[in-house]
Order: C-alpha cells, then structure tokens, then sequence
C-alpha cells in the first residue's frame, strides 16, 4: 500500500528559508499536493505538481520532485511568522484509474521564531 | 469564487446518538470526497462520491454511510456515536474534466464534532 512520510517538526528563523520533505512509497503516483493547515481551521491548498514535472515555483513557494527517489519537497522563501502551521504532503493515483483519494503525510509542524 | 461549504462547523453529541453532516461541493465539480482527522492526526480517507454514485471507499465505519444527491450535495449520517468518533470531518470536492487542468482538491473549513 501506499505509505507518505514527514518529518514532525522545523523551525527556522523569520525571513529564513524553509524545506520540508516528504517521501512516498507508491510508483504510480501521479499528483502530489501540499496542503497549510492552521490551528483548527481546514485544509487550504497550497500548490501541487504533476509527476512528470521536476519543479514548480508559485510566488514564495518552489516544488521539487525527484521522482526516482520518490522524494518532495516544499521550499518557502522568506518564511513569514504568518506560515507558521502545519504541512500536509498528499500523494494520489491518475486520474485515469478509479481512485482519486488522497493518502496523507503525518504532517509537518513549521515554527516560525520571529 | 465559491468554495465547499460544510455544515454545521461545530456538532456535539452524545454517545449513541446520530449526526449528520452535510456537503455543498463547488459548482461543477463532480467528485465529493470526505475525510476523517482525529486530533493531531492526518486526514484520512473515508468515502467519494462521482456523479452521485459511489466511487470509492476508504476507512469509513459500517455505522456510516454517506450519499450524493441530485444537486451534488453530500451527507455524512453517523449512527451510534462513540467518543472515537470525536474528530475534524473535511469534505472535499474536485472536477475530473482534464481539459481544464483543474486537478486540485478543494477542502472544507470542516466540521467538528465532539462526542461525549
């Protein structure tokens, strides 16, 4: 089965950068997102890539994919005091197959030190 | 723009009670999923929903069930509450259509439901 695996916590320093990793098990995946989650509040998307690409860079946010060591990774550029939350890193099948679900990371806690 | 809207936000119930959880995905989209968070844990999946018909089906107890409806909203109906079952539940809605390269999920604020 499908396995996606964090680091539980980082702590960086305000207008430091931050990299949070993620693994992943499964070889057929085909999109993998991050997703912010602040205390009590939902999940907001924040950028996702598509296997065939190496990098994707959205403003403050850069995506790298090594897909052969099925390796990702969140960069944020000048970490805010305000990015301080929770990061979720979600693998899922294509689109083509039957299932769309997303399979979770256990989350990244990023601490940002003012 | 629209987003998914949940309801209620927050729901307090006894053991062995129902509840009900309902679902507004974004218009147009044709896939309703919901999620499970337990506190200080990841989301995990419980069921989807595609074109109201049920596509596919993760962790979700036998004393859920869930369905679409014709105007694409969802419920969540939870019977025999346990303390367990104390938990953030996200829906999340998504559009299969690849041409328009609309491929991200969208979540709900959630609901919180505390039993006691």
């Amino acid at each position: 089965g499908e396995d996606v695996e964090q680091s539980l916590f980082l702590s960086v320093r305000e207008g430091d950068s931050s990299v949070i990793n993620c693994t992943y098990t499964d070889s057929s995946s085909t999109y993998l997102y991050w997703y912010k989650q602040e205390p009590g509040a939902g999940l907001q998307l924040l950028t996702y890539i598509f296997s065939n690409m190496d990098m994707k860079q959205d403003q403050r946010l850069t995506v790298l994919l090594n897909k052969k060591d099925k390796h990702l990774s969140l960069r944020i550029a000048d970490t805010q005091t305000g990015d301080s939350a929770i990061y979720f890193c979600a693998e899922r099948e294509g689109m083509d197959t039957g299932r769309r679900a997303l399979t979770f990371g256990s989350g990244t806690r990023l601490q940002v030190q003012p | 723009a629209a987003g998914v809207i949940q309801s209620p936000r927050h729901l307090i119930k006894e053991k062995r009670e129902t509840a009900t959880l309902k679902c507004y995905p974004i218009p147009r989209h044709d896939t309703v999923y919901w999620y499970q968070q337990g506190p200080g844990q990841d989301p995990q999946f419980l069921i989807s929903f595609y074109e109201k018909m049920q596509s596919d089906k993760g962790s979700i107890p036998d004393r859920f069930s869930a369905q679409q409806f014709s105007d694409y909203h969802s419920e969540l109906n939870m019977s025999s509450l346990e303390l367990g079952d104390s938990a953030l539940y996200f829906c999340a809605s998504s559009r299969s259509n690849r041409e328009t390269r609309d491929y991200g999920y969208t979540f709900g604020s959630g609901t919180r439901l505390t039993v006691v």
